[in-house]
């Protein structure tokens, strides 16, 4: 079985210059979430949907930080601009639920590795 | 949100049992109680949950102390493979989401 499949692994770039992380959950899923982990903050919840729609973006450090779930098979995190301490590891889940608060077990990409420079 | 406590670091021998303690004196009645481990370079994995009863599956047991305050996640027989950090986060009134805390790394010698 596919598990949730993040884009890219790595990414490299220079401050300010947009970048977008990719996520497709696993089939049949209706809940995505993206998390973000560092050494000094640990791993943080930025945001989650369910059934596409935002249910809870406390998380999203500020307003460089937006994420979009366009369909069931796709989302997108993106960070405008980007600076250095967005430098992290961006981890994104899913899980099939029949409603926001299901205790289904999430599954977990590998994660994006991001060097802002 | 139910606020737990677990020691920073835990060694273990291989092929010997490993208990993983985890305290939650705050959680709530409708918590439940899960656990997920994260392995080097990768994301986390469901390890298991459950609610007041212990819970047995291939990768591990959940015993969960009569007043729930507390749980330990038990390996059975430990491996090599095991070697991660270990997450117990109480769940439910959180919306389904997982806050994870620091949890605790677990080095298994040879």
């Amino acid at each position: 079985d596919a598990g949730v499949i993040q884009s890219p692994r790595h990414e490299v770039t220079e401050m300010g210059q947009e970048v977008t992380l990719r996520c497709k959950p696993i089939s049949g899923h209706n809940s995505l979430f993206w998390y973000r982990q560092t050494m000094m903050r640990g791993l943080e919840l930025l945001i989650y949907f369910n059934n596409n729609v935002p249910i809870d973006d406390s998380g999203m450090p500020e307003d460089r930080f937006s994420a979009k779930m366009p369909n069931a098979s796709f989302s997108t995190l993106k960070i405008q601009p980007s600076e250095p301490r967005d430098s992290a590891v961006y981890f994104c889940a899913s899980r099939s639920s029949g409603n926001r608060y299901s205790n289904q077990p999430q599954h977990f990409g590998d994660g994006t590795r991001l060097s802002i420079l | 949100d139910a606020k737990t406590t677990q020691p920073n670091s835990m060694e273990s021998n291989e092929e010997e049992p490993v208990h993983l303690p985890c305290n939650h004196s705050t959680i709530s009645g409708t918590d439940y109680i899960h656990w997920y481990r994260q392995l080097p370079s990768q994301g986390p994995e469901y390890v298991i949950h459950g609610l007041t009863s212990n819970v047995n599956n291939r990768m591990a047991s959940l015993a969960i102390a009569e007043d729930r305050k507390s749980s330990t996640l038990i390996l059975h027989r430990a491996t090599l493979r095991d070697a991660a950090v270990y997450y117990c986060i109480p769940l439910y009134n959180q919306g389904g989401k997982l806050i994870f805390g620091q949890g605790t790394e677990l080095s298994v010698k040879p």
